[in-house]
């Protein structure tokens, strides 16, 4: 099956950084989405990218289905921002989302 | 616009027992895909239901069973309850293929 790697595992910032988290994928996908889930385990989406480049505010995403990967940019890091971010793809017709191991990241004050 | 609800919160069951969970989806979707989510780790894809059938399937055990109602609710049932069966059972909810998922804030399930 499709394997989705996330790095890096964990990541430690002081408010006001930037961070780049990135999903690797083994096989073309027609869905590819970020989560971010908050310490009392509510997923959020953030971005649903199958390719190109989208923004949010200070989230921004973009995807390179070519070349089977996706990134995920946070400017200015705020400590709401802390949490554990998650890559999820689908193949297409399969109706599964395939998830990453998730980036967990922590935003010190 | 309400968005997925489920329930209970948390539950405490002993080996061997039954449970079921339900999922109400966000308005307008028609939908339901559950997850298992262990501690430290990504969720698994357990089924998807849509228009009352299971359209897809996960890697689990028989144990695991569902069911959508004619409004798009759903319920996970899982007998046989056993210790590795602890864990976070999110709902998720779309709207035809490929579409979004949107998640409700999940059933903690503790098996003693």
């Amino acid at each position: 099956g499709i394997q989705v790697e996330q790095s890096p595992p964990d990541l430690i910032l002081q408010e006001g950084a930037n961070s780049t988290l990135r999903c690797n994928f083994s096989d073309s996908v027609n869905n590819l989405q970020w989560f971010h889930q908050n310490p009392w385990g509510q997923l959020i989406n953030l971005f649903y990218i199958p390719s190109g480049t989208k923004q949010n505010g200070r989230l921004s995403a973009t995807t390179v289905a070519t070349e089977r990967y996706s990134l995920l940019y946070i400017s200015s890091s705020q400590t709401t921002d802390s949490g554990v971010y998650f890559c999820a793809v689908e193949r297409r017709s399969n109706y599964q989302l395939i998830w990453g191991a998730g980036t967990k990241l922590i935003i010190k004050p | 616009d309400a968005g997925v609800t489920q329930s209970p919160t948390h539950l405490i069951k002993t080996r061997g027992q039954q449970v079921t969970l339900r999922c109400s989806p966000k308005s307008g979707h028609d939908t339901v895909s559950w997850y298992q989510q262990a501690l430290g780790q990504g969720p698994q894809f357990i089924f998807q239901y849509y228009e009352e059938e299971e359209r897809q399937r996960g890697n689990f055990p028989d144990r695991f069973s569902g069911h959508q109602f004619p409004n798009y609710s759903s319920e996970l049932n899982v007998n046989a309850l056993l210790l590795g069966d602890s864990a976070l059972y999110l709902c998720a909810s779309s709207f035809g293929e490929a579409e979004t998922q949107y998640f409700g804030p999940g059933t903690r399930l503790l098996v003693l």
